[in-house]
């Protein structure tokens, strides 16, 4: 099992739509979780930490379940700006170790 | 000035060639790291060195050679490239690697194609 698995996508969506991604981590001892935002030929950014209590940043919000080992991220009211790769990112129990998921392509259509 | 500082920014090169690349961080940051992100786009932890300490190592082959002069540098020495070489490398920072909800700061990579 991988470490970090996420929905293979792409998501093709359309402007103003709402849109669910998902992730699994393996490692129950992980401390941190985030999302990533990566363009194209370009570096991954981040996008927002994950909180236990679940946060929002604008159109984003971030949820974590420990229990299930489960991390999503909910974007609202689409932007075409909004098309990227979505990365779901753990941290793993002895640090120095920040495992990345393959990515879920975001495709927002006008 | 950018915070991660990665070059060449395009290498191009033959198979069986040693190459570097040059990684910088102007953050104050304690650790540093590589990451190898292969044709499928999937990002995967190479190398990472707190205080120029070597931290882990992601079973990459020892024709892969990091060496971190300060704890500002992290370099990458390849030795006898390989095809299964060719990937886009990057370098990150992070202020500490065992600290919760440390970010990771990336440079803009290097696209590496050995022919």
């Amino acid at each position: 099992r991988k470490e970090v698995e996420q929905d293979p996508g792409p998501f093709n969506v359309p402007e103003g739509a709402t849109v669910a991604f998902n992730c699994t981590y393996s490692n129950s001892a992980s401390q941190s979780f985030f999302w990533y935002r990566q363009d194209c030929r370009k570096e991954p950014k981040l996008l927002m930490s994950v909180y236990s209590s679940g946060n929002e940043d604008g159109r984003f919000t971030a949820q974590l379940n420990r229990a299930s080992q489960y991390i999503s991220l909910l974007i609202r009211d689409s932007k075409l700006s909004d098309s990227a790769t979505y990365l779901c990112v753990v941290n793993g129990d002895g640090g120095f170790k920040t495992i990345f998921g393959a990515g879920t392509r975001l495709f927002v259509k006008a | 000035d950018t915070a991660v500082s990665q070059t060449p920014k395009y290498l191009v090169t033959q198979m069986g060639n040693d190459k570097s690349i040059k990684c910088e961080q102007n953050l104050g940051h304690d650790t540093m790291y590589w990451y190898k992100q292969d044709s499928k786009k999937f990002l995967k932890i190479m190398f990472s060195y707190n205080n120029k300490e070597l931290i882990i190592n992601e079973t990459v082959p020892n024709r892969f050679s990091p060496k971190s002069p300060d704890k500002a540098h992290l370099n990458l020495h390849i030795n006898s490239l390989e095809l299964g070489d060719s990937a886009v490398y990057f370098c990150a920072s992070s202020r500490s690697g065992t600290a919760i909800n440390e970010k990771l700061f990336f440079g803009s990579g290097t696209q590496l194609s050995v022919l």
